[in-house]
């Protein structure tokens, strides 16, 4: 059980276009999911929280305009890159928040922003 | 500035050696802390957590941590390593306090076991 799926795995836009990724907790409902970026050899960090029918908790340092964020439904959340540029190329990572406070990953999408 | 650390960024081993990766945080009171793992090209999985109870915790494929609060630390041990143990290893510490309720990241120790 647990487990969180992503869609795309990848993709290569150009820049100025808007790429939207999805989030799904497949076997159980999450009011909780939260979204990473990740560089090469470099850990986790946190973009924002997001919270199933309300507004996003975004980190400092994260445009909350730039990275936009939409919690639909218990098991859905989407993340839109708006006008992407190079350097948001990035490895994005969701997780959502299981009962029992554990967080469960999905596996990854690779942004390149051409 | 609070923050979780992790000692080790590249550890290499021999099969069967035994395995300790240092993980120590700056956050008082109560955490909740995370061992995950990523094999190359997968996602993180959950090897571990401490919620409460029983310092010393067991968590899959022969992992052990033992949360020591007096010492802020959450170190992750494995007697005889495997070469598919062969992944990155990241801490992860969620503060309590403070109404926080998210996941901090170690820097990841990246672990090579030779056959």
């Amino acid at each position: 059980g647990a487990v969180v799926s992503q869609h795309p795995s990848r993709v290569i836009c150009k820049s100025g276009t808007s790429v939207k990724i999805e989030c799904r907790s497949l076997d159980f409902q999450a009011t909780t999911m939260f979204w990473y970026r990740q560089f090469p050899k470099q850990s986790l960090m946190l973009m924002a929280t997001s919270n199933e029918g309300s507004k996003a908790t975004y980190e400092q340092g994260v445009e909350k305009d730039k990275f936009l964020i939409n919690h639909a439904s218990l098991t859905l959340s989407t993340l839109t890159v708006t006008s992407a540029h190079p350097e948001d190329s990035s490895f994005y990572i969701c997780s959502a928040r299981a009962p029992g406070d554990t967080q469960y990953f999905g596996p990854g999408t690779r942004l390149t922003v051409l | 500035a609070q923050s979780v650390s992790q000692h080790n960024h590249h550890v290499i081993l021999s099969e069967a050696a035994s395995l300790e990766l240092g993980c120590n945080y700056s956050y008082g009171g109560t955490v909740n802390l995370f061992w995950y793992v990523q094999y190359p090209g997968q996602h993180l999985q959950l090897l571990l957590k401490y919620f409460s109870g029983d310092p010393l915790v067991k968590g899959i494929k022969g992992f052990e941590a033992e949360f020591i609060k007096s010492k802020f630390s959450f170190n992750l041990r494995k007697p005889s390593v495997q070469w598919s143990d062969t992944a990155e290893y990241f801490c992860a510490v969620n503060p309590l306090a403070g109404g926080y309720n998210k996941l901090i990241f170690g820097a990841g120790t990246r672990l090579a076991v030779h056959p």
